[in-house]
């Protein structure tokens, strides 16, 4: 059971939007930032959004971060099938539970 | 260019001992902190361990505590999590990953390839 909660699973077809959420609490999202991570399969996970909102050099701007109180989202816009991957929400806690705390991932599909 | 290599991975026995090394080359080792990560078979990403650029800050997840083991070598660009009374739970693969900051951080910019660590009788 991830301190994190992501929905299992999203998709969609080439050029869509797609949205992903990632809730917590205030010992971690809510008082920390949110670190988004990419990761393909059979490959090692990538820094895809820092800062709840930052984009690393190199990430497209397709891809976007946001943060209201305990929640925060990814969005992928103009989706491409380079996009199919699994993606994790990831927050510093300040609580028992930390100090890092991982959401359990979200496999995009794009169909 | 900057590289993440892990190594030490194996097949070992429940209880027994397990030693991985991460070698880092391309940036300042001595300013970034630095974090053990994994991920078992099908499953989603694990904090393990973090070390902060100093080696004097090290901070463990609840299921490894005890158990395993941090440290970093400053001189020789090297980190390792030595691994003790290992379970079958711990098979998993295991990445390197630098941290953004000194201290510890969510922030981690590089990861190496993972090595993969296989606890059974």
């Amino acid at each position: 059971q991830s301190v994190l909660t992501q929905p299992p699973s999203a998709s969609g077809t080439p050029g869509q939007r797609v949205t992903i959420s990632c809730s917590g609490s205030n010992s971690n999202i809510g008082n920390n930032y949110v670190y988004w991570y990419q990761q393909v399969p059979g490959m090692a996970p990538k820094l895809l959004m820092e800062r709840n909102d930052q984009r690393p050099s190199g990430v497209p701007d397709r891809f976007s971060g946001s943060k209201s109180g305990t929640s925060a989202s990814l969005a992928i816009s103009g989706l491409r099938s380079e996009d199919e991957a699994d993606y994790y929400c990831a927050s510093w806690d300040d609580s028992v539970s930390g100090p890092v705390v991982f959401g359990g991932g979200t496999k995009v599909t794009v169909l | 260019q900057l590289q993440v290599v892990e190594s030490g991975g194996g097949v070992v026995q429940p209880g027994r001992s397990l030693r991985l090394s991460c070698v880092v080359s391309g940036f300042t080792f001595t300013y970034y902190g630095m974090h053990w990560v994994r991920q078992a078979p099908g499953k989603g990403l694990e904090w393990v361990a973090l070390i902060s650029h100093d080696g004097i800050t090290t901070n463990y997840a609840a299921s490894v505590k005890g158990r395993f083991a941090i440290s970093r070598d400053n001189y020789n660009n090297s980190v390792s999590l030595q691994m003790n009374s290992l379970r079958p739970e711990d098979t998993a693969v295991y990445y390197c990953a630098k941290d953004r900051y000194g201290s510890g951080s969510a922030d981690w910019d590089f990861w190496g390839q993972g090595t993969l660590v296989t606890v059974s009788s």
